[in-house]
């Protein structure tokens, strides 16, 4: 298996504009999770998925933010309108269903968002 | 999720054992002790867990206290593609939760 595949590696953009960062979580696995991760404030849970309903979005850190999962296989971040203080590693991860292994993530390469 | 608590580095010679502890003395008898790593500008990586019983797979052992409030993860034979921030995370049937890890260098 490829793993878990994000895309861009890398967004630069301006403030203001909209910017949408893509998922593709491991075939067969029943959960996505999105993390941000800066040096102020390490890694952070955004939101997670199982068979493709939000679960908890608690970390969502504002309106401007929103993430979707049409399908087991994609599901995207949002953001709009992006702001310079959204510049960070935007990580996906994926885990099977069982319940002890909810906790056995495996992590994409993350996307590196600079908001100028 | 329970706190830990981790040095926030440590040094390791190639070739030699790297121990690396953690505190979680507030972790609850459901919730179980997990190691990641994150290598430079990767995403973090899955090593080990473990509930109360001492565990090994092919990357690292996890020695867990009989009280179960600490625990150390054993890399056996350090190697340099093995420097990395290490986090320890206390956690039950719910989401992960990130502290600041330990910083492991491992030395030629």
């Amino acid at each position: 298996d490829a793993g878990v595949i994000q895309s861009p590696r890398h967004e630069v953009t301006e403030m203001g504009q909209e910017v949408t960062l893509r998922c593709k979580p491991i075939s067969g696995h029943d959960y996505l999770f999105w993390y941000r991760q800066t040096m102020m404030r390490g890694l952070e849970l955004l939101i997670y998925f199982n068979n493709n309903v939000p679960i908890d979005d608690s970390g969502m850190p504002e309106d401007r933010f929103s993430a979707k999962m049409p399908n087991a296989s994609f599901s995207t971040l949002k953001i709009q309108p992006s702001e310079p203080r959204d510049s960070a590693v935007y990580f996906c991860a994926s885990t099977p269903r069982l319940a002890a292994s909810k906790n056995i993530q495996y992590f994409g390469a993350g996307t590196r968002l600079s908001v100028l | 999720d329970a706190k830990t608590t981790q040095p926030p580095s440590m040094d390791c010679a190639e070739g030699r054992a790297a121990n690396l502890p953690c505190n979680h003395s507030t972790i609850s008898g459901n919730e179980y002790v997990y190691w990641y790593r994150q290598i430079h500008s990767q995403g973090p990586q899955y090593i080990i867990h473990g509930l109360k019983n001492n565990e090994t797979n092919e990357m690292a052992s996890l020695i867990i206290t009989e009280d179960r409030k600490s625990s150390t993860l054993i890399l056996p034979h350090a190697t340099l593609r093995d420097t990395a921030v290490y986090y320890c995370i206390g956690a039950g049937f719910q989401k992960l939760v990130f502290g600041t890890g330990t910083r492991l260098l491992v030395s030629p």
